[in-house]
């Protein structure tokens, strides 16, 4: 079956950048695209963008352009998703998700939590 | 980027009918049929419940419809059980450089 594992939880500092992975098995990795979407604590789900896993193409919502980059490894079948210049508001929850029919998100990875605190 | 608006809390008796709407505009919801809708429970990362507006995948209960009229979409939960309380999203395409969007958000209760 489909499925993804993520990295594990993380503490920066303001002004630092964090990696996540997400490593996907149970399908062709690069069949599909993959979203990333984070939650913070007690918010709503907010779409980061989305990356094309065949070409590395990839899609930034307007929020986070210029300060997340999503990369892949097709050997490793492994999306990471970098976040720089961290600030307080940027704790939360990472997901990674599978891109299917509609743009819907048909499989989430379970979720690193990043903390960012002095 | 504005969100898609949804209700802050929907409840119901065990064995109604609720109905859960997210409006949006003409750029998203309404202009295509890429609504999606995820259950989510404290802890735990969403589960696809609807997409393309009112397709279920394999797996879902047949108690979740979705529907949509004009920019408002509609996730109706039948014969609600204390299983469906959850948080509830809707999800949407959006034709601007910022592609995809989420609702607000509803808390479904199960009185």
């Amino acid at each position: 079956q489909v499925q993804f594992v993520q990295s594990g939880a993380e503490v920066k500092k303001p002004g630092a950048s964090v990696k996540v992975s997400c490593k996907a098995s149970g399908y062709t990795f690069t069949n599909y695209g993959l979203h990333w979407v984070r939650q913070a604590p007690g918010q709503r789900l907010e779409w980061m963008g989305w990356l094309n896993a065949g070409n590395g193409d990839a899609k930034y919502s307007q929020r986070f352009q210029g300060r997340v980059t999503f990369t892949r490894d097709t050997s490793a079948s492994t999306a990471y998703m970098e976040l720089s210049s961290l600030i307080s508001e940027d704790t939360s929850v990472y997901y990674c998700a599978r891109s299917s029919y509609g743009w819907s998100l048909d499989s989430w990875g379970q979720g690193t939590l990043v903390t960012v605190s002095s | 980027q504005s969100a898609l608006t949804q209700p802050a809390s929907v409840s119901g008796s065990p064995g109604q009918s609720i109905t859960i709407s997210c409006t949006g505009t003409s750029s998203d919801v309404g202009g295509y049929n890429y609504v999606s809708w995820y259950q989510e429970y404290p802890g735990k990362a969403p589960k696809l419940m609807i997409y393309e507006v009112s397709n279920r995948p394999s797996g879902v209960s047949n108690r979740f419809s979705g529907s949509k009229s004009g920019n408002t979409a509609s996730l109706t939960i039948s014969g609600l059980q204390a299983e469906d309380e959850a948080d509830y999203y809707c999800g949407s395409y959006r034709s601007s450089s910022t592609l995809h969007v989420f609702g607000t958000g509803t808390k479904v209760t199960v009185l």
